[in-house]
């Protein structure tokens, strides 16, 4: 089955770029998504199509996506961007959704 | 305004069933796709199932096949979600979540979730 591995945490200070990756075989021919969890939240989505804001989503929300790694960039980081982040990709091998095993960024 | 309202939850045995639900409103419920996602204490977001607009095309992660069975009631504008055969490891709270794209399969709207315990 197909694997996204993301590290499990980042730490960033306020005002900096954060960078969370996403790799998986190949996975710059899949489409990726992120989806951003608070504690005790459902999941928002930030980022479609790998990158595509929905509208309500800062300008501050970027992603990339190319070979093995996708990427989310939070540029100006603030407090409330700490949070849980977690990349999705459909596997249409397996007719499956796939989660990254998401990264919790930190706001120091 | 969409909104998605999953209810069911609650603590069952090991080997026990339980039946959770997912009422749509704001939207035009039978043009969606529509998914369950459940996520253990602690843990990451899994994909549980996926069910078509009409209920004619149906996925299971291989972690609830053959356990658990999605269905929808487009007249009702609901979701559902027959949990038998439950393990500790079922023990999550559960998402019903709308496909945005069928080219592009994001989810774009979450409820807030239900959760299930197992324990005996």
């Amino acid at each position: 089955s197909y694997v996204l591995t993301q590290p499990p945490s980042v730490s960033v200070a306020p005002g900096k770029t954060a960078r969370i990756t996403c790799g998986g075989n190949n996975i710059g021919s899949k489409s990726v998504h992120w989806y951003q969890q608070k504690p005790g939240q459902a999941p928002v989505l930030v980022i479609y199509y790998d990158t595509d804001r929905p509208s309500g989503i800062p300008e501050r929300f970027s992603g990339s996506n190319s070979g093995n790694t996708a990427t989310l960039t939070i540029s100006r980081v603030e407090a409330g961007d700490e949070a849980d982040y977690y990349c999705q990709v459909w596997d249409s091998s397996s007719d499956h959704y796939v989660f990254g095993t998401g990264t919790k960024v930190t706001v120091l | 305004e969409v909104q998605l309202v999953e209810s069911g939850g609650g603590l069952v045995q090991p080997g026990g069933s339980l039946r959770l639900s997912c009422a749509a409103s704001g939207f035009t419920f039978s043009s969606y796709e529509m998914n369950w996602v459940r996520q253990a204490p602690g843990k990451g977001l899994e994909w549980v199932s996926y069910i078509s607009s009409s209920g004619g095309i149906i996925y299971y992660a291989d972690s609830v096949k053959g356990r658990f069975t999605i269905s929808r009631d487009n007249a009702k504008k609901s979701l559902y979600l027959q949990m038998n055969s439950l393990r500790a490891e079922d023990t999550a709270v559960y998402y019903c979540a709308r496909l945005e794209s069928t080219t592009l399969r994001y989810f774009g709207y979450w409820g807030q979730g239900t959760l299930v315990t197992v324990s005996s």
